[in-house]
């Protein structure tokens, strides 16, 4: 356990729902991190945030996709109107500040039938 | 192409052997991360190193930042050691760009 935590781990919609994800950062951690990970690849980055303020969104993030951290603590990312395309796991992780390790969460799957 | 290349995607090795994963990359980086993944998604931080050579217990880690080049290496490997293991370099906003990952299997 890395001491970031994700919520739902695992998630089941329908094309066209929408979905939220959960993420609850390390306490003291100021920087939170997005990424996506499709079967067989390596993650990629979507949006990171320092503190409250999300400072920078990969071409990834299209306008469905939207992150909040509302109060500089945990974070979540919405999907609206789901696509197939969308079915992936989606990681976070968190870190103190620019120079230091990130802490991974198990990540939450998502499968869009 | 892609930013950071791994080799080789898939490693089957024995009990016992001496395991050698390797990662090229071609953007600028204030630091490399090496990662392990287990089945069911989990990521653990490995090494990040910027410099010459880093040790943790059976594992290694080197960099040549003039070649833009790193290694991992196991000695003694385990079955235990079976996983996904990935090389990522620090964009300039702190974001992680990562390889494809190389999936090791130690057969016992």
């Amino acid at each position: 356990d890395t001491g970031v935590s994700q919520d739902p781990r695992h998630k089941i919609t329908k094309r066209g729902q929408n979905v939220t994800f959960r993420c609850d950062p390390i306490s003291e951690h100021n920087r939170l991190y997005w990424y996506r990970q499709t079967l067989g690849q390596g993650p990629e980055f979507l949006t990171y945030f320092q503190n409250e303020a999300q400072l920078e969104k990969s071409r990834l993030l299209s306008d469905r996709f939207s992150a909040e951290r509302p109060k500089g603590s945990f974070s979540t990312l919405e999907i609206q109107r789901t696509e197939q395309g969308d079915s992936a796991m989606y990681l976070c992780a968190s870190s103190f500040a620019l120079e230091n390790i990130q802490y991974f969460g198990a990540g939450t799957r998502l499968s869009v039938l | 192409k892609n930013e950071v290349e791994q080799s080789p995607q898939n490693l089957t090795a024995q009990e016992g052997e001496f395991i050698t994963i390797n990662c090229s990359y071609s953007v600028g980086i204030s630091a490399l991360h090496w990662l392990q993944q287990h089945p069911g998604g989990g990521i653990v931080s490995l090494f990040m190193l910027s410099s010459g050579k880093k040790k943790h217990g059976r594992l290694i880690a080197t960099i040549n930042i003039q070649e833009k080049h790193s290694s991992l290496h196991i000695t003694a490997s385990h079955p235990r050691d079976s996983a996904v293991y990935i090389c990522a370099v620090k964009g300039s906003q702190g974001n992680l760009i990562f390889g494809k990952g190389t999936k090791l299997s130690v057969k016992p």
